[in-house]
């Protein structure tokens, strides 16, 4: 069974501290493994990565893929409150649609003044 | 921005009662998703749709689910005889799969309570 875990589960760090977010898949034909942030209803999309080693970066935030140990990370540099949410990580196979995502659990990071 | 609007933002029902959840994707978009999040859970992916058909759909998605578009810019989950179980936070997604980004566009959700 397709499945994805990230870890930690919940993260409280104070502002200007860095974070590592864990994502680990186990996917038939994996196709691409996709970042969301979820701050009260809406997922907003962050990154998609599809190959291994190649870092996505905007800000304060990156991320790297490798696909051979099956596991992706999200780095969040010198943490602002507003980085509060949950981030959730979700991994594409092929065959299907390309909306059929398999979510991990999510990780709700906490940022305190 | 464009963006993907739900309605309604909360729906209370009783058992055994019919919901009507809707989306206006964004216009451009092609593909059209429904998810669906149980509190304290992950997301779900419940059905996929393209070209005014299902493309896809999760073991989830039964008979109990059907989705249409009546028109050129609503997209609905309709839920039938709805159970306790039904409860759940449901978010509507579109894609523009030409751009090739993988990104899906959510909307803010539709929470429904199953009394």
């Amino acid at each position: 069974e397709d499945k994805v875990v990230q870890s930690p589960l919940s993260l409280v760090v104070h502002e200007g501290d860095t974070v590592t977010l864990n994502c680990s898949y186990e996917v038939t034909n994996f196709r691409s493994l996709l970042w969301y942030k979820q701050e009260k209803k809406a997922p907003t999309f962050l990154f998609m990565l599809t190959s291994s080693g190649i870092e996505k970066k905007s800000g304060r935030l990156s991320s790297i893929l490798d696909k051979k140990e099956l596991f992706s990370i999200l780095n969040i540099t010198a943490t602002q409150t507003g980085d509060s949410a949950v981030y959730l990580c979700a991994v594409k196979g092929y065959g299907g649609s390309q909306g059929n995502l398999i979510f991990g659990k999510g990780t709700k990071l906490s940022v305190k003044p | 921005e464009p963006e993907v609007t739900q309605t309604p933002s909360h729906q209370v029902t009783q058992m055994g009662q019919e919901v009507i959840l809707r989306c206006v994707p964004i216009s451009n978009h092609l593909y059209f998703y429904w998810y669906r999040q149980i509190l304290g859970q992950k997301v779900e992916f419940l059905v996929s749709f393209y070209n005014n058909e299902i493309s896809e759909k999760s073991e989830i998605f039964d008979d109990q689910f059907s989705v249409e578009r009546p028109d050129g810019s609503n997209f609905t989950l309709k839920i039938r005889s709805t159970k306790l179980e039904d409860s759940a936070m449901y978010f509507c997604a579109s894609s523009d799969n030409r751009r090739n980004t993988g990104e899906l566009f959510f909307g803010e959700g539709s929470r429904l309570t199953v009394l």
